[in-house]
């Protein structure tokens, strides 16, 4: 059973601020970390794959790092804002098909 | 363009009452597919996943079965459902390879 945590479990942050969160991956066998965006009501949706040691993807406001030798992931939010509200999920990928995911980090950014 | 479908939305059931969700694709062919659940206070479990027609493997022992009859339709079914079930359940497609998995919307299912 592969181990993927994530933390923490939630946070609240204040609009305007930034903020950042982690997860944390087996280190070995390593193929590909994923991060998804999980909005109450919807369906979680691809954020970033990231599949290289020191790989940084951004996309907008939100960006990620990524070191597979000590195995951990982090999402960034820069100036969040209300609609970042969301789950955030991360995902390891082994060899093969399958993503084992994290418990998510709930972010609740308040006016 | 790939869409996926799920339904019900959502379903109350009675313990002890069959189940089947259903998740179809479209837009592409030979996907890979998947069955998740969120039970409450929890992250995605993955149930079930399949590479191809008739190829289903289970990742947890549980009361579900899956089955693929379909390329493009996958079904989660139980014979006797127990209050355990409870939970949302996602079905996901993937090409093969690194992309990332793309999810249909979801069927809240509450087991009394």
């Amino acid at each position: 059973i592969l181990n993927v945590e994530q933390s923490p479990q939630s946070l609240h942050v204040q609009e305007g601020d930034s903020t950042n969160f982690t997860c944390s991956f087996p280190s070995s066998n390593f193929y590909a970390l994923h991060w998804y965006r999980w909005e109450t009501a919807k369906s979680p949706e691809a954020l970033f794959v990231m599949t290289l040691n020191g790989d940084e993807k951004k996309k907008g406001r939100i960006s990620a790092t990524l070191n597979t030798k000590e195995g951990y992931s982090y999402l960034y939010i820069k100036g969040s804002q209300p609609e970042d509200s969301a789950t955030y999920l991360c995902a390891f990928k082994a060899a093969g098909n399958k993503l084992t995911f994290g418990g998510g980090t709930r972010v609740l950014v308040k006016p | 363009s790939q869409t996926i479908h799920q339904w019900p939305a959502t379903l109350v059931q009675p313990v002890g009452s069959p189940l089947s969700l259903e998740c179809t694709v479209e837009g592409t062919s030979n996907p890979n597919l998947y069955w998740y659940r969120q039970a409450a206070g929890r992250g995605l479990q993955l149930l079930f996943y399949s590479v191809g027609i008739g190829q289903i493997s289970s990742e947890v022992p549980q009361n579900l079965s899956a089955s693929r009859p379909q390329d493009r339709q996958f079904i989660l079914s139980s014979k006797k459902l127990l209050l355990s079930d409870s939970g949302f359940y996602l079905c996901a497609w993937s090409d093969t390879g690194l992309t990332e998995q793309f999810f249909g919307p979801g069927t809240r299912l509450t087991v009394l």
